[in-house]
């Protein structure tokens, strides 16, 4: 069985970093690339970026580029984001999910941002 | 980018009532074109892809049909599962791009 299961509930200051995981069963983590969405509430999700993670390439949306840093680590099969230089804006939850179809995601992330 | 405009925003159906949903995309998506259900605190999940494949465990009462700019799902006879918000995604091009999202109620 596919399973995304992603990391617990953050509450960061505005200005901190945070690094949010996505670990990866039940299928060969190397064949799909892994695609990460922010999704605040009563909006529909708009996509971060993606990484390929059997080379470790990554595409990015344009307005994410500074903001997010997408890795992966095929020996725990889990991909990564970071997130820097936190605002209010970044308060919203967010998902990893698999493959162009976004056939299977992660239960969600919620990120707050407050002082 | 390509934008996806979803019609309507929200809609109220009575139970067995036939349901559609409407996305419109700024340039041909070629049968990019996937449809997902959100329930409230949950994540998306797969309804429809590549336009009009049923996505595995799906109810065969979702459809979906479209092509070049103009896609639809159809959900026929409303059930009270059915409830929730639905999103279309195309991935003819890098970024994929959501609509706007359509909140479906039973009346």
């Amino acid at each position: 069985e596919v399973q995304l299961q992603q990391s617990g509930p953050e509450l960061q200051r505005p200005g901190a970093s945070v690094k949010l995981s996505c670990k990866a069963s039940g299928y060969t983590f190397t064949e799909y690339y892994m695609y990460w969405v922010k999704q605040r509430p009563k909006q529909s999700p708009q996509l971060i970026g993606r990484i390929d993670p059997e080379d470790g390439s990554t595409d990015y949306v344009e307005k994410f580029k500074n903001k997010a840093t997408l890795t992966a680590d095929t020996s725990s099969n889990t991909a990564y984001m970071q997130l820097s230089s936190l605002t209010s804006e970044d308060t919203a939850t967010y998902f990893c999910a698999r493959n162009h179809l976004f056939d299977y995601w992660g239960q969600g992330v919620m990120v707050t941002v407050s002082s | 980018d390509i934008q996806m405009t979803q019609s309507p925003a929200s809609l109220s159906a009575s139970l067995g009532e036939t349901v559609s949903i409407e996305c419109l995309a700024s340039e041909d998506i070629y049968s990019y074109l996937a449809w997902y259900q959100q329930k409230p605190g949950k994540s998306p999940q797969l309804l429809i892809y590549a336009a009009n494949r049923l996505q595995e465990g799906v109810p065969s009462r979702f459809s979906g049909s479209g092509s070049g700019t103009q896609y639809s799902l159809k959900i026929s006879g409303m059930q009270p599962e059915d409830e929730g918000d639905y999103f279309c995604l195309q991935g003819s091009k890098f970024p994929p791009t959501f609509g706007g999202g359509t909140k479906l109620e039973l009346k």
